[in-house]
């Protein structure tokens, strides 16, 4: 079983939806979490990241994090073609002789048509 | 400008000749990093490094090696290469190996093995 899973999709939505991207992990000793974006030939970029168990909101995109149950998610807003992308999470491992190494989900296409 | 160069940005090679990937960055990060990304895999991270003292294991390490001389290079040694490490490179940096600093990643090295 991997430490982290992600559905690869691919997700096709309509401009102006709501996505919904979601990670479940079962390292508990994964304390910090990333969502990266990741256009075509290049490499990831950091949208998000959290500590705690809640929500965290920045413009048109929501990170929420739920440690009791394992399970990440990423939401997008007036979604946007330019949305159009890889979405992968990604946490780091806070404890014990892996401290630092980072473990990312495969990704989920995304893309948004107009 | 901050960034991660990384070198070469495609090689086509053959099994058992020794290569290099180059990897710098130019803003005294103390993290740095090497993942493999493959279709249906994600990111797997490779090696990684807290600081110049500090190197560890990823989850695919086999058949790879790193350096950390430096704090601004992480090259990646292929010492025989083998066709199944055909696949996209990527060299990131943060500013240390905390979730709540920024993975920055440069644009990824195409490895082909024959």
């Amino acid at each position: 079983q991997k430490e982290v899973e992600q559905d690869p999709g691919p997700l096709s939505v309509p401009e102006g939806a709501i996505v919904s991207l979601n990670c479940t992990y079962s390292n508990s000793a994964f304390q910090y979490f990333m969502w990266y974006r990741q256009y075509s030939r290049k490499g990831p970029e950091l949208l998000m990241y959290t500590y705690s168990s809640g929500n965290k909101e920045d413009g048109r995109f929501t990170a929420q994090v739920d440690k009791s149950s394992k399970y990440i998610s990423l939401f997008i807003r007036d979604s946007q073609p330019s949305d159009s992308a890889t979405y992968l999470c990604a946490m780091i491992n806070a404890g014990g002789t892996s401290y630092g190494k980072l473990t990312f989900g495969q990704g989920t296409i995304l893309t948004v048509h107009p | 400008e901050a960034q991660v160069t990384q070198n070469p940005r495609y090689l086509i090679t053959v099994t058992g000749k020794k290569l290099t990937v180059t990897c710098s960055q130019n803003m005294n990060h103390e993290y740095m990093s090497w993942y493999r990304q493959d279709p249906g895999l994600g990111l797997r991270q490779i090696y990684y490094s807290m600081n110049v003292e500090v190197t560890d294991k990823g989850d695919v390490p086999e058949g790879y090696k790193v350096s950390r001389k430096e704090k601004r290079n992480f090259p990646l040694i292929l010492e025989s290469p083998s066709p199944n490490q055909t696949s996209l490179y990527f060299c990131a940096s943060s500013l240390s190996g905390q979730g709540n600093q920024p993975q920055h990643f440069g644009d990824g090295t195409r490895l082909s093995i024959l």
